[in-house]
C-alpha cells in the first residue's frame, strides 16, 4: 500500500509570491491534515479536510488555505508569502475525521520544504 | 489555550542508559494520546497510543508509555536506548476543544535524542 505522497519535496519562493503545495493520502483515507513544521516550534496544526469539506482549521491567518478533491487528494496553498513562512509543511492522512475524536494514528508524508527567500 | 508541554528539548544519552521523555497536556476531557517518532530524513511514524484501557501501553522497538491521568502525563519511556533510537520525538494529543467543538490534534515541539555509540 503506497504511503502518503507529497509534492513537490522542495520549493524556493519569493516574498510575496504564492504557493501551491499537493497531497495525495492513503487509499482509502478520506481525513487529511496539514501542520507546519519550524524547529523549535514542532508541529502547527493548520486544517483538517473530510470528505471534501474543511472540518477543522488551527491559529494561521487567512493566506491559508487549502481544499481537498473528490479522490481525497489534497492541495494547500499559501499567497502573499513571508519569510516567516518558511518551514516543512507535512501532510497526515487517516481513514476517520481526527476532529470527531478518532483515535487512530496519522499517516504522514516526508513533507515539502519550503524556503521564502 | 490547549497545549501539549515536552520540557525536555534535547536529550544526549550513551548506549544502553535509559530513557525518559516527559510530556503533559493542559486537556480537562477525554483525550487520545501518541507518541511519533521521526529519523533523519525519514517521515514521522506511530511508536505507541493510548486511549483507553491500561494506563502502561508499549509500541515498537522496546518503547513504553504510561498515561497518569492525575498528572495530564504520557511519559516515553526505554530501559535501554541503541544508537539507532537517535531522532526527534513528538508527544500529540487528540483532544476535545470546548471552543470550537472538535477535538484537535495537536502536538509537542518535539525532544531531539542523540544516542552515542
Amino acid at each position: 500500500k503506497a504511503g502518503v505522497t507529497q509534492t513537490p519535496r522542495y520549493l524556493i519562493k519569493t516574498r510575496g509570491q504564492q504557493v501551491t503545495l499537493s497531497c495525495s493520502p492513503i487509499s482509502g483515507h478520506r481525513s487529511v491534515s496539514w501542520y507546519q513544521q519550524t524547529p523549535g516550534q514542532g508541529l502547527q496544526f493548520l486544517f483538517e479536510y473530510f470528505s471534501e469539506t474543511q472540518r477543522n482549521k488551527g491559529n494561521f491567518p487567512g493566506r491559508f488555505s487549502g481544499r481537498q478533491f473528490s479522490n481525497s487528494r489534497s492541495e494547500m496553498n499559501v499567497s502573499t508569502l513571508e519569510l516567516g513562512d518558511s518551514a516543512l509543511y507535512l501532510c497526515a492522512s487517516g481513514p476517520y475525521y481526527f476532529g470527531g475524536g478518532a483515535h487512530t494514528e496519522a499517516f504522514f508524508g516526508q513533507g515539502t520544504r519550503l524556503t521564502v527567500v | 489555550a490547549q497545549s501539549v508541554s515536552q520540557h525536555n528539548h534535547h536529550v544526549i544519552l550513551s548506549e544502553a542508559a535509559s530513557l525518559e521523555l516527559g510530556c503533559n497536556y493542559s486537556y480537562g476531557g477525554t483525550v487520545n494520546l501518541f507518541w511519533y517518532v521521526q529519523y533523519p530524513g525519514q517521515h514521522l511514524q506511530l511508536l505507541l497510543k493510548y486511549f483507553s484501557g491500561d494506563p502502561l501501553v508499549k509500541g515498537i522497538k522496546g518503547f513504553e508509555a504510561e498515561f497518569i491521568k492525575s498528572k495530564f502525563s504520557f511519559n516515553l519511556r526505554k530501559p535501554s536506548v541503541q544508537w539507532s533510537d537517535t531522532a526527534e520525538y513528538f508527544c500529540a494529543v487528540n483532544a476535545f476543544g470546548f471552543t470550537s467543538g472538535t477535538y484537535k490534534y495537536i502536538f509537542g515541539t518535539g525532544t531531539r535524542l542523540k544516542v552515542l555509540a
